[in-house]
C-alpha cells in the first residue's frame, strides 16, 4: 500500500533560518507528491507538487520541495522562515489502488517560527 | 477554498443523533472526497465518489454513509453518531485529467459528539 511518514510531529524555526519539513513515502510505481498547508481554522491549501521532471519543485509562498528517489524522500523547503509560515504541514502521496486516484496522507508537521 | 463550501462549519451533537454534513462545489471537478482529521493521525479517508453513480468506501467508512446528489454536491451522514466520531471533517474535490491531481479543499465542519 501506498504511504507516506512525517518523522517529526513539529519543527522549530527562528524567522529568518531555512526551514525543512521531512517526508518519506512508499508506493509501487512511481509516485506522485504532495505537500499542503493547514493554517488554523482553514482548510488544506495545495502548495506543490511532483509528477515527473525536475526533482526540486517550486511552489506557492517561496517553498519547494526536493524529490530524492534513492532516498525515496520528498522535503519541504524555504530558504528563510516567515512568522507567518507558522502553520500544519501535510505531505501526501497518490494511491490508484483499484484503478481510484485518491490522495494518502502523513500525519501532518507543526511547523513553528518564531520572531 | 471558497470553490468548495461544506455546511455547517460548526456542530455540537448529542450521542446517537443522526446528522448530516454538506459539501458543494463551483469548481465542474467530478471527484470529490470526505476526510477526518484527528490530531497525530493527519487526514483519513471516509468516502469518495468519482461521478454521481460511483460511491466507494475509504478507509475509515464504518458508521458514516454518503450521498452524491449531484456533480456539485456530496453529503455525509452520521446514522448515529457516537463520541468517536468527534472530528474535524474535510469534503475535497479533485479533477479527473491527468495532470490535475491534487485535490481541493473545504474549510472543514468541526463536528463534537457528546
Amino acid at each position: 500500500a501506498q504511504s507516506v511518514a512525517q518523522p517529526e510531529d513539529q519543527v522549530n524555526v527562528a524567522e529568518g533560518n531555512p526551514l525543512t519539513v521531512k517526508c518519506t513515502y512508499s508506493v509501487s510505481g512511481n509516485p506522485y507528491l504532495f505537500w499542503y498547508v493547514q493554517y488554523p481554522n482553514r482548510g488544506l491549501q495545495f502548495l506543490l507538487k511532483y509528477i515527473t521532471g525536475d526533482n526540486l519543485v517550486k511552489g506557492s509562498y517561496g517553498f519547494e520541495a526536493e524529490f530524492n528517489k534513492s532516498q525515496t524522500s520528498f522535503h519541504l523547503k524555504k530558504p528563510s522562515a516567515l512568522v507567518s509560515d507558522s502553520a500544519l504541514y501535510f505531505c501526501a502521496v497518490r494511491d490508484i489502488t483499484g484503478g481510484y486516484n485518491k490522495l494518502i496522507f502523513g500525519a501532518g508537521t507543526r511547523l513553528a517560527v518564531h520572531p | 477554498d471558497a470553490d468548495v463550501t461544506q455546511t455547517p462549519r460548526n456542530r455540537i451533537t448529542k450521542t446517537g443523533k443522526r446528522i448530516m454534513l454538506e459539501c458543494s462545489q463551483t469548481k465542474g471537478h467530478d471527484r470529490m472526497y470526505w476526510y477526518r482529521q484527528d490530531p497525530g493521525l493527519g487526514l483519513r479517508l471516509i468516502y469518495y465518489s468519482f461521478d454521481v453513480k460511483d460511491i466507494n468506501k475509504g478507509e475509515i467508512s464504518d458508521g458514516y454513509s454518503v450521498s452524491r446528489q449531484a456533480q456539485a454536491k456530496f453529503s455525509l451522514s452520521l446514522e448515529s453518531a457516537i463520541p468517536n466520531q468527534t472530528a474535524l471533517y474535510f469534503c475535497a474535490t479533485s479533477d479527473s485529467g491527468s495532470r490535475n491531481t491534487e485535490a481541493f479543499f473545504g474549510q472543514g465542519t468541526r463536528l463534537t459528539v457528546v
